[in-house]
């Protein structure tokens, strides 16, 4: 079974742009998750979607936004980027069940000049 | 609400020495606990996992055992080698908060040859 995949894996943005993020689950999962990954902050949770709706939700700005299509493939958009915004996004995806593990993609490395 | 604690880094082994490191938790329910670890340059790789107290998780010659008394989760490995070089994540999933998954900051283990 083929594993989560992000593209693109790099991105280089400036100030003020805005960026869109992918992240295609396993196969059969249905529930997709993102994750901020940065050193000052460590692994901080964005939002999670099943079955095209959101579910969850973490303390991000509005700026940062998501989505799920019907094939339970996942976007994130962030808008208006800051240089704060630099960091690893990285997604992970499961069944959709309560405790069940989430397996993570590579991640997509964003940098803000 | 939920957090998890783990001990700092960096870590620096030598090959075939014993590694633990430590990983305490907060929670208002019962959580599954889980270890995640991050080779340089990729995304998060579910190591070992545990649901429920006295279980013990282990892969790869990792081993952790939930201890509900001390509300720990501590990760060992026996005899390290230097493809064990990593960052190490605990973390936690739990229904009070949602199943989201609670990260602790990551320990780095650097194992010399």
């Amino acid at each position: 079974k083929a594993g989560v995949t992000q593209t693109p894996r790099y991105l280089i943005k400036t100030r003020g742009q805005q960026v869109t993020l992918s992240c295609s689950p396993i196969s059969g999962h249905r529930s997709v998750s993102w994750y901020q990954q940065t050193p000052g902050q460590g692994l901080q949770f964005l939002f999670e979607y099943f079955s095209e709706t959101q579910r969850n939700k973490g303390n991000f700005p509005g700026r940062f936004s998501g989505r799920q299509f019907s094939n339970s493939r996942s976007e994130m958009n962030v808008s208006t980027l800051e240089l704060g915004d630099s960091a690893l996004y990285l997604c992970a995806s499961s069944m959709g069940q309560p405790q069940e593990t989430q397996y993570f993609g590579p991640g997509t490395r964003l940098l803000v000049l | 609400g939920n957090s998890v604690t783990q001990m700092e880094g960096p870590v620096t082994l030598s090959e075939e020495a014993f590694l633990t490191i430590n990983c305490t938790y907060t929670a208002t329910g019962y959580p599954s606990l889980f270890w995640y670890v991050q080779y340089p340059g990729e995304g998060l790789q579910l190591l070992l996992k545990a649901t429920k107290a006295d279980d013990k998780g282990s892969n790869k010659g990792f081993e952790a055992t939930y201890r509900k008394e001390t509300t720990s989760f501590h990760l060992e490995k026996g005899s390290v080698q230097v493809s064990d070089s990593a960052v190490y994540f605990c973390a936690l999933s739990d229904s009070s908060n949602d199943y989201k998954l609670s990260f602790g900051a990551g320990t780095t283990v650097t194992v010399r040859a």
